[in-house]
């Protein structure tokens, strides 16, 4: 099935600094999803992104999908306390029900 | 008002023993999944319905088995087959997709230990 390696592990920003977390494939994606999971929460669906170089936005956030549909992007401007979480890419495993999660970036923000 | 349920919060399972994580979901959708997460692992697909009496193997499917007798309900059993099943079991749903990818809408997730 499809495989998505998300960079990086982790990152600790300051409040206020910038965030960006990659999600890169080896093959073209057909979509890919965004899911932010909260500290002993559970994964909330952000975004979907279907088309070739497609950018779509969120307040702070940003979510963009490669011209080449093998990679995607989530930066986050200006973080806050608020935007602590696991930050997850999601692409379909070959069906239209079937995901494949990366393996997330945890996002910690000092305030 | 709809979503997903799951119970317990908290289970804990002695050696040897079979487990049973409840998952109901008021939303009409014809699809669900079973997730284990375990830290710095992401989320890994153990089972999931397409269908009513119908299910298919995820990824890591030994040691678990699962029902779907009606639509709003996917119980996942974690068997005494399973050597290592303290995790996070989230359960999810979502419509079944015409073209595109549906969203999945996850219920608050079981956490499982192993006395």
């Amino acid at each position: 099935g499809q495989q998505v390696m998300q960079i990086p592990q982790y990152q600790h920003v300051q409040e206020g600094e910038d965030f960006t977390t990659y999600c890169n494939s080896s093959t073209t994606l057909s979509n890919i999803q965004w899911y932010k999971q909260r500290p002993g929460g559970h994964p909330v669906f952000l975004i979907q992104l279907v088309k070739s170089g497609e950018v779509k936005k969120q307040k702070r956030l940003t979510f963009q999908f490669g011209e080449a549909k093998k990679n995607s992007s989530l930066h986050i401007t200006a973080t806050q306390t608020t935007d602590v979480g696991t930050y997850f890419c999601a692409v379909s495993g070959g069906s239209n029900y079937k995901l494949t999660f990366g393996k997330g970036t945890l996002l910690t923000v000092n305030p | 008002d709809g979503g997903i349920t799951q119970s317990p919060k908290y289970l804990f399972r002695k050696e040897g023993q079979n487990v049973t994580l409840s998952c109901e979901q008021n939303l009409n959708h014809d699809a669900m999944y079973w997730y284990r997460q375990d830290p710095g692992q992401g989320l890994r697909l153990i089972y999931y319905s397409q269908i009513v009496n119908d299910f298919q193997k995820g990824d890591i499917a030994e040691g678990y088995s699962v029902s779907r007798e009606k639509k709003e309900s996917f119980p996942l059993t974690v068997t005494s087959a399973q050597k290592n099943p303290t995790a996070f079991y989230l359960c999810a749903s979502s419509r079944w997709g015409q073209g595109l990818q549906e969203t999945q809408y996850f219920g608050p997730g079981t956490r499982l230990l192993v006395l």
